[in-house]
């Protein structure tokens, strides 16, 4: 069965800095996407940065990139420029790509990034 | 809709007691899930919905949850019987082009669900 980890619990950045998130996976499908989702105390889940495994270029969505190393199966998540709006809880979210649905995610358990002015 | 919508915002509920929570996706997505949120966890997926039928539900814990949806559109989870271990975060999504690369899925805000 896959697996997603998250080793940090929680993360603390001071405004304007750089902070990178973990975020490890065990699987044995080859083909597969990988996927960072912010969620705010407001609870709804807001897609972040989403990477396809058979792509060797790490996705960047603006201030937000990864670090993605397929074989040693780690996808962490850079912040750059931090601001107080990104303070949230971020969760590393793994599909196998079998042509279904991609809603059957498999998530970690989630980091708590605290941005200090 | 705007965005997807999700009622109640918050249930209390006592054990034993049976609770229904609604979902009303983005118009015209075809594809709708649930999943749970743990305190302190990640999300848990549910079930599927592909128009009106599920696929996919093989998430549901136990025969005490059932889920349907209705033309296409609005869906129900139901829990019977509830039990402490039920409490968490109950959210939906919807997609508008499900088993495609672009899939992307849109949240609600979930339902708050906590038995006494």
């Amino acid at each position: 069965a896959q697996t997603v980890t998250q080793s940090q619990p929680e993360m603390s950045v001071q405004e304007a800095e750089t902070v990178t998130l973990s975020c490890t996976y065990d699987t044995s499908e080859s083909d597969y996407y990988l996927f960072w989702y912010k969620q705010p105390p407001s609870r709804q889940m807001i897609l972040v940065i989403r990477q396809e495994a058979y792509k060797q270029q790490n996705a960047t969505e603006n201030r937000f990139s990864v670090n993605f190393q397929k074989a040693a199966k780690s996808f962490s998540l850079k912040i750059s420029d931090s601001q107080l709006g990104d303070a949230a809880m971020y969760f590393c979210a793994y599909r196998r790509n079998y042509g279904g649905s991609q809603g059957n995610l498999i998530f970690g358990k989630g980091t708590k990034l605290s941005v200090k002015p | 809709g705007a965005g997807v919508s999700q009622s109640p915002s918050n249930k209390v509920t006592e054990k034993g007691k049976d609770v229904e929570l609604r979902c009303d996706p983005i118009s015209g997505h075809t594809a709708l899930y649930w999943y749970r949120q743990s305190l302190g966890q990640g999300l848990e997926f549910l079930i599927y919905f592909q128009g009106n039928s599920a696929p996919d539900k093989s998430g549901l814990p136990s025969d005490r949850f059932s889920a349907e949806r209705t033309g296409g559109s609005v869906s129900t989870l139901t829990i019977q019987r509830t039990q402490q271990e039920d409490s968490a975060v109950y959210l939906c999504a919807s997609s508008q082009n499900p088993g495609t690369t672009n899939e992307k899925l849109f949240f609600g805000s979930g339902t708050q669900l906590s038995v006494l």
